[in-house]
């Protein structure tokens, strides 16, 4: 079935460094792919997201590429601050033949001041 | 600004029990989704939902659950016979309209099932 490695599980860094967060997917009819941070108790809120027409995309502190060929997307968070800490989730979206979102085992983020 | 709204935000019902959980889209959305998540886990897609009919679902969503959009704002989920590992937050989140906006999910605060 459909689904979405996320590496690491874990990432520490100090604030001020960069973080980066990488997920595979094997459906290769996903062309949507969000990412979701996740405070504790609270929903999913989305921080930026890419279609899959596009390779790269930014937005202040955050940028995401999308490798199509390789199945690959990953989330640069740069200048990282202590507000940054929480979990994040990619996942990917299949929206034809049906409408479905498969989300990545998420990473724990720890910003350290 | 507009938000996805669940209630209850926490239900606790014994094994066996029917439960139905609420949520009130975005007024002009036309995809609606419910997800689950188990206490520290990922994210898991149950069921879309778009022209009054299921669109996908997953294998988690068997027999026992059901969805339902009774009225012009409501998207329910309901679990027939709850079972102790259907404990988790349940979200619901709707997207709308248009080739760019039919993506975008936006989540509901989500309600926290307790089956003891």
């Amino acid at each position: 079935g459909e689904n979405v490695e996320q590496h690491p599980s874990t990432l520490s860094v100090q604030e001020g460094d960069s973080a980066v967060i990488k997920c595979t997917y094997s459906d290769s009819a996903s062309n949507y792919f969000p990412w979701y941070k996740q405070e504790l108790g609270k929903r999913p809120q989305l921080i930026i997201d890419i279609r899959s027409n596009v390779g790269e995309k930014k937005d202040q502190r955050i940028a995401v590429t999308l490798n199509k060929t390789a199945k690959h997307f990953s989330l640069h968070i740069t200048e990282t601050q202590p507000e940054d800490s929480a979990v994040y989730f990619c996942a990917a979206t299949r929206n034809t033949g049906g409408f479905k979102t498969i989300f990545g085992a998420g990473t724990r983020l720890f910003v350290k001041a | 600004e507009p938000e996805v709204t669940q209630t209850p935000s926490h239900q606790v019902t014994q094994m066996g029990q029917e439960v139905i959980l609420r949520c009130v889209p975005i007024s002009n959305h036309l995809y609606f989704y419910w997800y689950r998540q188990i206490l520290g886990q990922k994210v898991e897609f149950l069921v879309s939902f778009y022209n009054n009919e299921i669109s996908e679902k997953s294998e988690i969503f068997d027999d026992q659950f059901s969805v339902e959009r009774p009225d012009g704002s409501n998207f329910t989920l309901k679990i027939r016979s709850t079972k102790l590992e259907d404990s988790a937050m349940y979200f619901c989140a709707s997207s709308g309209w248009g080739s760019s906006s039919t993506d975008t999910q936006y989540f509901g605060p989500g309600t926290r099932l307790t089956v003891l």
